[in-house]
């Protein structure tokens, strides 16, 4: 049973473009929601993170919206370069110390220039 | 401030060998995870360590697999009687509260 429902698999935007990925969840004992960056052969890098009571976090060009009663959130990178081409994995951890880290499936993000 | 360290990066095994994978967490934590990835998939949980004590172990297989992190010393990750299906990227991470930090990865090849 996949516990965090990870979508598109694959994703081509135009350089200046805004990416949108999303994740649903089941189990509300998550509480944490993290976003991963990974390139080829390197591990995966924390980039953006919520908590279940707030309903958007922005750094910079990266804005996580959270959709607590639907239990669904998304990462959208806005003015999106080349650069950002990469895997991007969302993450959901259990309430407390104890819990473990679930990943989704992950998204293969192109930018085109 | 040096990040996690695993060792070795790249890792050949022949079918049958054992494989030991080595993490250092970042100073000061006391928690890690270990992932495994095959090449084009996600990070599956396999366990997750404090010192000395074994937190969760509910993505470990049953057989040939096992993971310690001792008092003094690095996590380890080992896998008895290597075959190929365990060829993959092996992550650890450690944990400031809830943020998790990642190694670079061992890649395993078994031949």
């Amino acid at each position: 049973q996949q516990q965090v429902k990870q979508s598109p698999q694959s994703l081509i935007v135009q350089k200046g473009g805004i990416s949108i990925i999303n994740c649903a969840y089941e189990n509300t004992a998550f509480d944490y929601f993290p976003w991963y960056q990974q390139f080829p052969g390197k591990g995966p890098a924390l980039l953006i993170a919520i908590r279940p009571d707030v309903s958007e976090k922005k750094e910079g060009r990266f804005t996580i919206s959270f959709n607590k009663s639907a239990k669904q959130f998304s990462l959208h990178i806005m003015d999106s370069q080349p650069g950002d081409s990469a895997t991007y994995f969302c993450a959901a951890k259990y309430r407390g110390s104890q819990g473990n880290l679930i990943f989704g499936k992950g998204t293969k993000l192109s930018v085109k220039p | 401030n040096a990040g996690v360290m695993q060792n070795p990066r790249h890792l050949v095994r022949r079918r049958g060998q054992e494989a030991r994978l080595r993490c250092s967490p970042m100073k000061g934590h006391s928690h890690v995870y270990w992932y495994r990835q095959l090449p084009e998939e996600g990070l599956k949980f396999m366990v997750y360590l404090q010192k000395e004590n074994i937190i969760d172990e509910s993505g470990m297989p049953k057989e040939r697999f096992s993971a310690e992190f001792p008092k003094e010393g690095p996590s380890i990750l080992r896998i008895q009687q290597v075959v190929r299906g365990d060829s993959a990227a092996y992550f650890c991470a450690s944990l400031r509260d809830t943020e998790a930090f990642f190694g670079q990865g061992t890649r395993l090849t078994v031949v």
